[in-house]
């Protein structure tokens, strides 16, 4: 079956540090993976989608950056944390076999600080 | 990117009764998709609707998809206390690739 592996689940990095977030899939190939961000209780913001490896589309411009090193490794990224980078961050991929329903991590709450 | 504007953002509400939100935007989309987050936790999918007119039901929620495929709402029966919750709707965007998700309603059924 397929999973989805997001970490870590809460982060407190201060203002200028650099981040790192994983995102790993398990169980399906060639998935097109996403980054959202939430803030609290509101919707999800796309930032990033990749339909494959080394394939990065930026949905809006902003202090982070994504990779997909792997087919199934997602990663979320910035060199220097801006206070306004707090919030919920998910994980989400789609399969070919899906129908369009997106599957989520479990999400890394970020504060900055 | 296609907008899809949620309404209401907050709704309180006490158990039994019903409610209707409403997901609504200017642009067609291929399909709507309806989730539901807990707080600390990912949403999860409720439904797809893809053919306009259509309505889907699960149990006392249902889902319609308008005619011209634009606008999406979801009506809960006899609400209860394990509806509360962050309900989102959510278009495959032009690209093909991308969902784009509304800012939720925010839901709350109190005993």
């Amino acid at each position: 079956s397929q999973t989805i592996h997001q970490w870590p689940a809460t982060l407190v990095q201060p203002v200028g540090s650099p981040l790192s977030l994983e995102c790993t899939v398990e169980g399906t190939s060639n998935p097109n993976l996403y980054w959202y961000r939430q803030a609290a209780g509101r919707g999800l913001q796309l930032l990033f989608y990749s339909v494959g490896i080394g394939q990065i589309s930026s949905e809006v411009p902003q202090n982070l950056s994504a990779s997909r090193p792997q087919d199934r490794q997602f990663i979320l990224s910035s060199k220097k944390l801006l206070l306004s980078d707090s919030g919920f961050y998910l994980c989400a991929w789609i399969g070919e076999a899906t129908n369009e329903k997106l599957f989520f991590g479990s999400g890394t709450q970020l504060s900055v600080l | 990117t296609q907008l899809l504007e949620q309404s209401p953002q907050f709704l309180s509400i006490q158990e039994g009764e019903n409610l209707t939100v409403y997901c609504n935007s200017s642009s067609v989309f291929s399909s709507l998709q309806w989730y539901r987050q807990e707080p600390g936790e990912g949403p999860v999918l409720l439904v797809t609707v893809v053919t306009g007119g259509e309505v889907k039901k699960l149990k006392r929620l249902t889902f319609q998809f308008g005619d011209a495929r634009k606008d999406s709402s979801l009506h809960i029966t006899a609400a209860q206390p394990g509806d509360t919750g962050l309900y989102l709707c959510a278009g495959v965007s032009n690209s093909g690739y991308a969902l784009n998700f509304g800012k939720g309603t925010s839901l709350l059924v109190t005993p």
